[in-house]
C-alpha cells in the first residue's frame, strides 16, 4: 500500500514563527502536492512538485514556500506564520501518468497559529 | 479554468437507504479523469471511485457508483445500502491529462443516521 506520512498531526505555533511541515511518501511518486483544507472552501492547492528540486505555484502560494531535495520528501515552509494560516494541511503524491492517476493523501497536519 | 461545484454542503441518509451526491464541473478539455474521495472524521482521505471521461460506462465499486453525464458535465455519486461507516466528507475532484493538478469541490458532509 502507498503510504504518505506527515511529520505532525497537530501543531501549535506563535505568530511570526517559521514553521516546517514535512511529508514523506514511500511509493517513488514523481508528483507531490501541498493543500490547505478549510471548511466551506474545500482543498486549495498551495504548491506542487513534479520532480526533485522542481516546484510550481498552486492557487494560494502567498506566505508559503516549499522544498524538495529528495524524491520522497516534500516540505512546506511558512516563513512567518500568521493567524490566517491556521488550517488543516494535506500532503498528497501521485504518479504523473499510467493507469492510476489518483492522488494518495497523508493524514493531515492541523496547524494552529496563535 | 477548471472548476468543480458541489452544491450540497450537508446531507443525511438513513442507514440502508440510498443517497446521491451531486457534482458538476467546468472544463474545455475533452480528456480528463473524475474522482470521488472520502474523508472520514479525523481520518485520512481515500479514493472511493474514479471515472475516465473517454469511457461511456459508469464506474462502480461495490456499493458506490457514479452517474457520469459528459455533455452536462455532471458526475454524481450514488451510495447504496448506506452504512454508518459511510459518514464522511466527500469531495469530487477533476484532473486533466495535460497537467498533474487536481481540482476539488468544496465537499459534501454526509451523515448516515442509524
Amino acid at each position: 500500500d502507498v503510504k504518505v506520512t506527515q511529520s505532525s498531526r497537530y501543531l501549535v505555533k506563535r505568530t511570526g514563527e517559521k514553521v516546517f511541515l514535512e511529508c514523506v511518501q514511500d511509493m517513488d511518486h514523481e508528483n507531490m502536492f501541498w493543500y490547505r483544507q478549510d471548511p466551506g472552501l474545500g482543498l486549495r492547492l498551495i504548491y506542487f512538485s513534479y520532480d526533485v528540486k522542481m516546484k510550481e505555484k498552486g492557487d494560494i502560494p502567498e506566505g508559503y514556500s516549499v522544498s524538495r531535495e529528495k524524491k520522497e520528501r516534500f516540505s512546506l515552509i511558512l516563513e512567518s506564520a500568521s493567524t490566517n494560516q491556521t488550517s488543516m494541511y494535506l500532503c498528497a503524491s501521485s504518479f504523473p501518468g499510467g493507469a492510476h492517476y489518483e492522488q494518495y493523501f497523508g493524514p493531515g497536519t492541523r496547524l494552529t497559529v496563535t | 479554468a477548471q472548476t468543480v461545484t458541489q452544491s450540497q454542503p450537508e446531507m443525511s441518509v438513513q442507514e440502508a437507504e440510498t443517497v446521491t451526491l451531486s457534482c458538476t464541473y467546468d472544463t474545455s478539455e475533452n480528456n480528463y479523469y473524475l474522482f470521488w474521495y472520502k474523508q472520514p472524521p479525523s481520518r485520512q482521505m481515500i479514493l472511493v471511485i474514479r471515472q475516465e471521461a473517454y469511457k461511456q460506462q459508469n464506474a462502480t465499486e461495490n456499493r458506490f457508483s457514479v452517474n457520469f453525464q459528459k455533455a452536462a458535465k455532471s458526475f454524481s455519486l450514488k451510495i447504496s445500502d448506506s452504512q454508518l461507516g459511510d459518514t464522511a466528507m466527500y469531495f469530487c475532484a477533476f484532473m486533466t491529462l495535460t497537467g498533474n493538478q487536481f481540482y476539488f469541490g468544496t465537499g459534501t458532509s454526509l451523515t448516515v443516521i442509524p
